[in-house]
Formats: C-alpha cells, structure tokens, sequence
C-alpha cells in the first residue's frame, strides 16, 4: 500500500538558517504530493502540492520537488522565520485532483530560534 | 468563506462510555473525511463520503466506531464504547475540487482532541 517516510524529529534551527525536511514515498502509479502544516493551535494547512514528475510547488519561501526517480518531495527553505515553528506533515493522494485519500507522514516538528 | 467546523474542541470521557463528534464542512464541498491523529503520528483516514454515500470505510473499526452524512452536509463520528487506544485528534476534511477543477485540495477543521481516561 501507499506510505510516506518522513524525517524525523523534532528540528531545531536558528532563525535564517537554511531547512530541509527530507520526505521518500511509496505508491503505486502516480500520485500527487502534498505537504501540509500546522501552526500550534490551528488545524492542518495545505502548504504546497505538485501533481506530477519534476513539478515543484512553492509557497510562503518553502519549495518542493517531486522526483519521480527518488521517490522524493524534500521541503526546502533558504531562510527560515520565528514564524516558521510548526509541525509538517509530507503526505500523498493517489488521483491526480486529490478526491482520495491523503496517506500522511508521521510529522516533524520544527522549532526555530530567535 | 467559513472554514470546516467541528466540535466539540476537546472532550474527556471515561472508557466504556460513547462519544460523538460534529462536523460541518464547507459550503458545496461533496466530499467529506474524517481523519484520526493519534499523539507523534500522521493523520489516518476513517471514513470518506461523498454527498451522503460511503466511499471508503476500510479503516475505520466498525465495531465501535460509526458515521453518517445523513443530508450531504453534516456529519456526525461516534464512538461506542471508547478505548483508552482511542485517546487522539479527530480531524474533519472536505474537499474543494473535482474532475476538471483548477485547483483541489483538503480543507481541514480545527479538530476534537478526545481523551479516554
């Protein structure tokens, strides 16, 4: 069946340091890829989404590829905000306009520091 | 426009009792999901609607754990009898798209954070 691995944590940064929060896949055909994040007391967010190979999804300076050839969708960003302090969620659908089931990642925590 | 509601927010109960969740997604969304995250893990699918039809109940423990959409709007979890197991966040989705839709994605409600003492 579809799982996501994803890095574990928690994360602790120093604001402006650059992130990375590693996330693999395993799906049968093509599936969209999503991460999502959810700020301390507010429910889970769409962040970014790419539906198809080498399609990377940005938002709010976090980026994402999906590499069909690893199996892979990191989230990266160059310079990370106070703000940022969340957990993220790496998580996937197996049709392409996400009517089915997300299969979600066990979650990192990121903590950034003043 | 109004996000997914749910209540209640947080609800502390005994194990052996029952329980129940409400949920009220956003307005025209079809598809309805109920999601269970237990404390360090991701969310796992229950239950997935469409309109007031089951689409995908695979997951959820039909012993113990039901839910209806009776009119295609609202949708009531209930558990009966609770676990100490199902201590967790119950996450209501509803889903925006559809075949041909520019844009798809999960809106997610606050949840309702249950213990089971």
């Amino acid at each position: 069946g579809d799982s996501v691995t994803q890095m574990e944590g928690p994360v602790t940064l120093s604001e402006e340091a650059f992130l990375t929060i590693n996330c693999t896949y395993t799906a049968t055909g093509y599936p969209s890829l999503f991460w999502y994040v959810q700020y301390p007391g507010e429910g889970l967010q769409l962040l970014l989404k790419a539906t198809k190979a080498d399609d990377k999804g940005s938002n709010k300076g976090f980026e994402a590829t999906y590499r069909k050839e690893t199996t892979s969708f990191h989230l990266e960003k160059g310079s990370v905000q106070v703000s940022d302090s969340a957990v993220y969620f790496c998580a996937l659908t197996s049709a392409n306009f996400g009517n089915e089931k997300l299969t979600f990642g066990t979650g990192t925590r990121l903590t950034i520091i003043p | 426009e109004a996000g997914v509601a749910q209540s209640p927010r947080y609800k502390i109960i005994e194990k052996r009792q029952s329980v129940a969740f409400w949920c009220n997604p956003i307005s025209g969304h079809a598809t309805l999901y109920w999601y269970q995250q237990i404390l360090g893990q991701g969310p796992k699918l229950l239950i997935q609607f469409q309109n007031n039809g089951v689409v995908d109940d695979s997951q959820l423990p039909k012993d113990r754990f039901s839910a209806e959409r009776l009119k295609g709007v609202d949708s009531t979890l209930k558990i009966q009898p609770a676990k100490l197991e199902d201590s967790a966040v119950y996450l209501c989705a509803s889903y925006s798209g559809g075949a041909g839709a520019a844009t798809s994605e999960q809106f997610f409600g606050p949840g309702t954070r249950l213990t089971v003492l």
